[in-house]
């Protein structure tokens, strides 16, 4: 079975400064597409980034970057000058033909 | 933007009683999907569907059944509740184009609370 690991429950920075949420993933498959999405406090998820297996380049979104680490099946995600308004649940998940997610990790952003 | 919609934020039900959460999506998506969300565990996918009247069962279907019979809407039915269903229900809808790397699009959620 197709796994998603987030090692990191919760997680707090200071306004401005940048946090990085790991997340390692598991599969056979060769083609496969990765995901970062993020739940505010109001709940509705969606999606930050994505990034497809066979590009060797980090996919970036304005302040949102990965590191995607194939060998080791590594995928973590940095945010940038963070704001308060990326105070949320993010989740990581892969996708090779089935959809699997991460335990989530909490990212809390302080003033 | 697409837009799913879930009828209800709050569900309070009693034990034994048949549950019905509604899904509805306007962006012509193939599939959907029923997910229930509860902490430490992330997301675990209880039915999707790939297409109209087309259902296979996800991860944890037991005690759950689905509908689709028109392509925008998708039941989540729980035949008869029980108090290990409370829980918070994600509606999600993704389009096949590009189909792996094709995101899901969620709705607000409903937090079921069985007593």
């Amino acid at each position: 079975a197709q796994t998603v690991t987030q090692s990191q429950p919760e997680m707090s920075v200071q306004e401005a400064e940048t946090v990085t949420l790991s997340c390692t993933y598991d599969t056979s498959e060769s083609n496969y597409y990765l995901f970062w999405y993020k739940q505010p406090p109001s709940r509705q998820m969606i999606l930050v980034i994505r990034q497809e297996a066979y590009k060797q380049q980090n996919a970036t979104e304005n302040r949102f970057s990965v590191n995607f680490q194939k060998a080791a099946k590594s995928f973590s995600l940095k945010i940038s000058d963070s704001q308060l308004g990326d105070t949320a649940m993010y989740f990581c998940a892969s996708n090779d033909y089935k959809l699997s997610f991460g335990a989530g990790t909490t990212v809390t952003v302080r003033a | 933007d697409v837009k799913v919609t879930q009828s209800s934020r709050y569900l309070v039900k009693r034990t034994g009683e048949k549950v019905f959460l509604e899904c509805v999506q306007d962006m012509d998506h193939e599939n959907m999907f029923w997910y229930r969300q509860d902490p430490g565990l992330g997301l675990r996918l209880i039915y999707f569907s790939y297409d109209v009247k087309m259902k296979e069962k996800g991860d944890i279907p037991e005690g759950y059944s689905v509908s689709r019979e028109k392509k925008e809407r998708f039941s989540l039915i729980l035949e008869s509740a029980s108090t290990n269903q409370t829980s918070m229900y994600l509606c999600a809808s993704r389009s096949t184009t590009g189909l792996l790397g094709s995101p899901l699009h969620f709705g607000n959620g409903t937090r079921l609370t069985v007593t």
